[in-house]
Formats: structure tokens, C-alpha cells, sequence
């Protein structure tokens, strides 16, 4: 029953390195999100997909890419690592009527 | 644009106490809301979600209620207990995505 499964979970970047968040989900939810939350801050949404092959701009998209190939799999792409992309992040999932389900996190740290 | 606000940021109980965590959105063409508890450097766990036709969901000592019209939720904790310590989201899923704004939470600590 692994639910939303995210890897990794820490992460030390380097500025202008990139990276990959990775994240599967087992519910066959087809609405999927990436989330960043910064210190005393709500969550923000950096992009979301409501389907394979579609996703859509957040309110927080600059500096980060996705792509949802399969229903399971919604990878965040960074590029360029900067230290203002310190955060954690967390995918999520959704069942509609069952309300979103949320993964353990990736805490990056960019220096 | 939706807006969530959580009132208040912090609150620090006694054990036993009942008490009453307020989250307030601008737009009321919301589909559902749904509380968050949120362990320090752990992921969110769902506690209750409440349909946009309902007017109140419960699970053992939470409660929690939905007045859509005047945009306003609350989460009552009964008898509270120092594991019940956490920060408290609440989250509106409105159209477009079902997309889900947060509020900035209610950080809550029980003491013994």
C-alpha cells in the first residue's frame, strides 16, 4: 500500500546543477501536483497534470519543467539550481472525491 | 484568486483543553476542503475532508465544519493531548484542475 512514493528525500545541490524529483503513485489518481513549502509559508503549487501528456503552469512554475508520460510517474525537472529553489517538496495526488493524498517529501537544499 | 487564511498562527494548550482551529477562504465556488496535519519534517496526513454539500465531518475527536457562504471552517479538537502537537493546514479545492490553495497553518502545541 505504498500510495505516493517520492525519491529522494534530501538532496544538496550546487548552484546551476540539475535535478530530478522523482514521483509514482499506485492509486491510479489521473489529477497529480508538485508543491514547495518554504519556511512559515502555505504550500505553493509549482505545476500540476490532470492526465497523462497534460500538464499545466502553478503559481510558482519558473525555474522548474514536468512532463507525465504515464498515469503513474510525474517527475519535476529543475534546471540551473539557484539557492531561492531551497524548499521542500512534495507531490500529491488526487482521488476527486476522495480528497489529495500527499508524499513524504524532498527536502533540496541549494548552495 | 483564492485565498486561505488560518486564525491563529500559533496556539499553546494545556492537555485536556477543547479548542478551536478557524481557516477562512475568499472564494466560495469551492468542490471540497480538506484538514492537514503536518508532523515536523514530515509529510501531510489528511485528517478530514469535507464535500461542498456537506456541513460537517468527524473522526474520534476531530470535528470539523464547513460554512460555504460565509467562506469560513473550523476544526475542533476535543480533549486535546500533547500527540495531538502539529501544525494544522487547511486546503480549498476549487475548479480549473481541482487544484488545492493552502493556508499557512496553525502551529499547535499541548502541554502536559
Amino acid at each position: 500500500n505504498a500510495g505516493v512514493t517520492q525519491t529522494p528525500k534530501f538532496r544538496i545541490l550546487k548552484i546551476g546543477q540539475s535535478m530530478t524529483l522523482q514521483c509514482t503513485q499506485d492509486m491510479n489518481h489521473n489529477y497529480m501536483y508538485w508543491y514547495r513549502q518554504d519556511p512559515g509559508m502555505g504550500l505553493k503549487l509549482i505545476y500540476y497534470s490532470v492526465g497523462a501528456g497534460i500538464t499545466d503552469k502553478g503559481e510558482v512554475p519558473n525555474g522548474y519543467n514536468v512532463s507525465r508520460s504515464t498515469t503513474e510517474d510525474f517527475p519535476l525537472r529543475l534546471e540551473l539550481a539557484a539557492p531561492s529553489q531551497t524548499s521542500v517538496y512534495f507531490c500529491a495526488t488526487d482521488g476527486t472525491l476522495g480528497g489529495a493524498f500527499f508524499g513524504q517529501g524532498t527536502r533540496l537544499t541549494v548552495v | 484568486k483564492q485565498e486561505v487564511t488560518q486564525i491563529p498562527a500559533a496556539l499553546s494548550v494545556p492537555e485536556g483543553e477543547n479548542l478551536v482551529l478557524n481557516c477562512s477562504f475568499t472564494d466560495s465556488a469551492i468542490y471540497n476542503l480538506q484538514w492537514f496535519r503536518q508532523d515536523p519534517g514530515k509529510g501531510l496526513t489528511s485528517l478530514l475532508l469535507i464535500q461542498s454539500s456537506q456541513r460537517e465531518q468527524t473522526s474520534g475527536r476531530l470535528n470539523a465544519s464547513l460554512d460555504k457562504s460565509s467562506g469560513r471552517s473550523t476544526l475542533y479538537i476535543a480533549a486535546s493531548q500533547p500527540g495531538d502537537s502539529a501544525t494544522y493546514l487547511c486546503a480549498v479545492k476549487t475548479g480549473g484542475g481541482n487544484k488545492l490553495t493552502f493556508g499557512t497553518g496553525t502551529q499547535l502545541k499541548v502541554e502536559l
